[in-house]
């Protein structure tokens, strides 16, 4: 089973700086690596797919990167409204399973 | 405006059983794959179950194998999740997911979760 790692746990960051989150993998994935935020009381969004593709209506401040064993996820400049908990996810072909990263929380510094 | 809105979550005891349904609408159902993916309180996301659209492949977690059954009724647009034998650690929200979004691998569309209970 694949087991994702997220870091760091917790982001403490000021509007308008730059985001960078980690999500290391145990072992190679394929290239079904995604992005998702989500809020207190809410459903995650998703943010990224296949590592690096934005969602729709996704805005261009939030890119993805990364192949194999680690992969970034990086909000140029944050907006009030991005504090929030980001989770990687990964689909592995066998055994057939999604696995979720433990989750970044981002806050306002 | 496409949707998903589940139903069925409850307070059950130990060993009981729960059904949840999840109502898909603004988009075609039968043509995309469905999972179900559950928070504990204050906990992340875990996955539970994939069905593929015509329900001819379906995948568990291995917490939930054998206890927990998903289906889908194309012609009712609508998800289930039979959960039997429940436990105390299956107390979460249980949200049903759309596989898509420009990937099978990534989940696009959410709804809003229902809450299961499984205390005595």
């Amino acid at each position: 089973e694949i087991v994702l790692t997220q870091s760091p746990a917790t982001l403490s960051l000021s509007p308008g700086e730059r985001a960078t989150l980690s999500c290391r993998a145990s072992q190679s994935v394929s290239s079904y690596l995604a992005w998702y935020q989500q809020k207190p009381g809410q459903a995650p969004r998703l943010l990224i797919y296949d590592a690096s593709n934005r969602a729709t209506g996704i805005p261009a401040r939030f890119s993805g990167s990364g192949s194999g064993t680690d992969f970034t996820l990086t909000i140029s400049s944050l907006e009030p409204e991005d504090f929030a908990v980001y989770y990687c996810q990964q689909r592995s072909n066998w055994p057939p399973a999604y696995t979720f990263g433990q989750g970044t929380k981002l806050e306002i510094k | 405006e496409v949707q998903l809105v589940e139903s069925g979550g409850g307070l059950v005891q130990p060993g009981g059983s729960l059904r949840l349904s999840c109502a898909a609408s603004g988009f075609t159902f039968s043509s995309y794959s469905m999972n179900w993916v559950r928070q504990a309180p204050g906990k992340g996301l875990e996955w539970v179950s994939y069905i593929s659209s015509s329900s001819s492949t379906i995948y568990y977690a291995d917490s939930v194998k054998g206890r927990f059954t998903i289906s889908r009724d194309n012609a009712k647009n609508s998800l289930y999740l039979q959960m039997n034998s429940l436990r105390a650690e299956d107390t979460a929200v249980y949200y049903c997911a759309r596989a898509g979004g420009g990937s099978p691998g990534a989940f696009d569309i959410w709804g809003q979760g229902t809450m299961v209970t499984v205390s005595s």
